[in-house]
């Protein structure tokens, strides 16, 4: 079952435009997010988490939104830069799984940020 | 300092055969992390070390993969008869510690093509 799902494959947007990136799970027991930012060839890289006892936290152009009664977060990126065009990943971790911080990924939204 | 590096790049092989990929970690980095990602998905966790030990194996798909990390750095994945659904690019990353609000440095990974 997929825990983390980013139901939107694709975005696409003008530059100096918002660019808002959604994600959704399903379990409870996470109570911390990230966004990572995969180029082409390279690893993912991480762009900015959220804690669950937060429901905002903002690094520059980029916010990132926590409603944790709708299980969501979402990404903002203001404004939008062709630079910024990349797929991104929403992660989830939490302690229950006994430890570590094994990361749960979804499947990556390949935003483009047109001129 | 230098990222999290992987070799090799890409690997072919045919199935059945055996196959290793390394990871170095980020120095002084004590808790490494496989994932795969297969196409169109995200990355998947597949095991984590905490020093030498591997701390959570449970996403080893199967036992044809095997992890080590003898001296607390470099790990190398191992996969015995490969086949063709093995085929995906294989990530490694590493963090300070296992903490959950460690950042997790991603290295480029290594595409393994199963023929």
């Amino acid at each position: 079952d997929q825990q983390v799902k980013q139901n939107s494959p694709s975005l696409s947007v003008q530059e100096g435009r918002i660019s808002i990136l959604n994600c959704d799970y399903t379990n409870s027991m996470f109570d911390y997010f990230l966004w990572y930012k995969k180029y082409p060839a390279e690893g993912p890289t991480f762009l900015i988490s959220i804690s669950s006892i937060k429901d905002k936290n903002e690094d520059g152009r980029f916010t990132v939104f926590l409603n944790k009664s709708a299980k969501h977060l979402s990404l903002h990126i203001v404004p939008s830069q062709p630079g910024d065009s990349a797929v991104y990943f929403c992660a989830a971790s939490g302690y229950f799984t006994g430890g570590g911080n094994k990361l749960t990924f979804g499947t990556g939204t390949q935003l483009k940020v047109e001129l | 300092g230098a990222g999290v590096s992987q070799t090799p790049s890409n690997k072919v092989t045919e199935k059945g055969k055996y196959v290793e990929l390394r990871c170095d970690p980020i120095s002084g980095h004590t808790a490494l992390y496989w994932y795969r990602q297969s196409l169109g998905q995200g990355p998947e966790f597949l095991i984590y070390f905490q020093g030498t030990g591997a701390a959570d194996d449970s996403g080893l798909p199967n036992d044809r993969f095997f992890a080590v990390r003898p001296e607390g750095s470099v790990s190398t994945l191992k996969i015995q008869r490969t086949e063709r659904g093995d085929s995906a690019v294989y990530l490694c990353a590493s963090s300070l510690t296992s903490g959950e609000q460690d950042t997790q440095y991603f290295g480029p990974g290594t595409r393994l093509t199963v023929l």
